[in-house]
């Protein structure tokens, strides 16, 4: 069975500083790897997705996530926290015929 | 282009009745996910649908189903209501799903609650 690890229940950073969001995965074959954020009474937005090629994946608002195959991992990053990045964010992997999530990782951003 | 559309944003109803929730997916996606959101556990699959045909389903009981429509409109529906059930239901659409490579677009979800 497949599955989607995000170790930290809540990341505290301050405004300014670098923050990652870490993603572990067990998954079947080569994945395809995505990260979603949800803010507060919202759907998931689409960050950025790994399906081949490049390690380091940038995607949107700055966000830029690193797949590693030998870890199994696929963290998220971003060089300068804002406080607006403050909000629920979710690492998921495609196998199987279906997207199974991570159990999200509350980011907050302090001033 | 709009967005992922689901209705109704809010729902309430008790123990025993059976509850339909609807979701336009963005124009030109045939591929449809629904999803269950709780505290406990999480964001779960509950199936797709691709061309009007189920083509995955996640592990839940019979009483959740599903359909899509000829203009790729899906509804889910949930018979016998639990208070376990409570829950925020996604929907995705993508354009299409066989091989995962398509990010999914989420709707904002219908909040829906048993009493």
């Amino acid at each position: 069975a497949q599955s989607v690890a995000q170790p930290e229940d809540q990341v505290n950073v301050a405004e300014g500083n670098p923050l990652t969001v870490k993603c572990t995965y067990s998954v079947s074959g080569n994945p395809y790897l995505f990260w979603y954020v949800q803010y507060p009474n919202r759907g998931l937005q689409f960050l950025l997705k790994y399906i081949t090629g490049d390690n380091l994946v940038k995607g949107s608002y700055g966000f830029e996530a690193e797949f590693n195959k030998s870890q199994t991992s696929f963290h998220l990053k971003k060089p300068s926290a804002l406080v607006s990045d403050s909000a629920l964010y979710f690492c998921a992997a495609y196998a199987g015929n279906m997207l199974t999530f991570g159990g999200g990782t509350r980011l907050m951003v302090k001033p | 282009k709009a967005g992922v559309t689901q209705t109704p944003r809010y729902l309430i109803k008790t123990r025993g009745q059976q509850v339909t929730l609807s979701c336009s997916p963005i124009s030109g996606h045939r591929s449809v996910s629904w999803y269950q959101q709780t505290p406990g556990q999480g964001l779960q699959f509950l199936f797709e649908y691709f061309s009007e045909t189920q083509r995955n389903k996640g592990n839940f009981p019979g009483r959740f189903s599903g359909r899509q429509f000829s203009n790729s409109r899906s509804e889910m529906n949930v018979s016998t209501l639990e208070l376990g059930d409570s829950a925020l239901y996604l929907c995705a659409s993508s354009l299409e799903g066989t091989s995962g490579r398509n990010e999914q677009f989420f709707g904002p979800g219908t909040r829906l609650t048993v009493l």
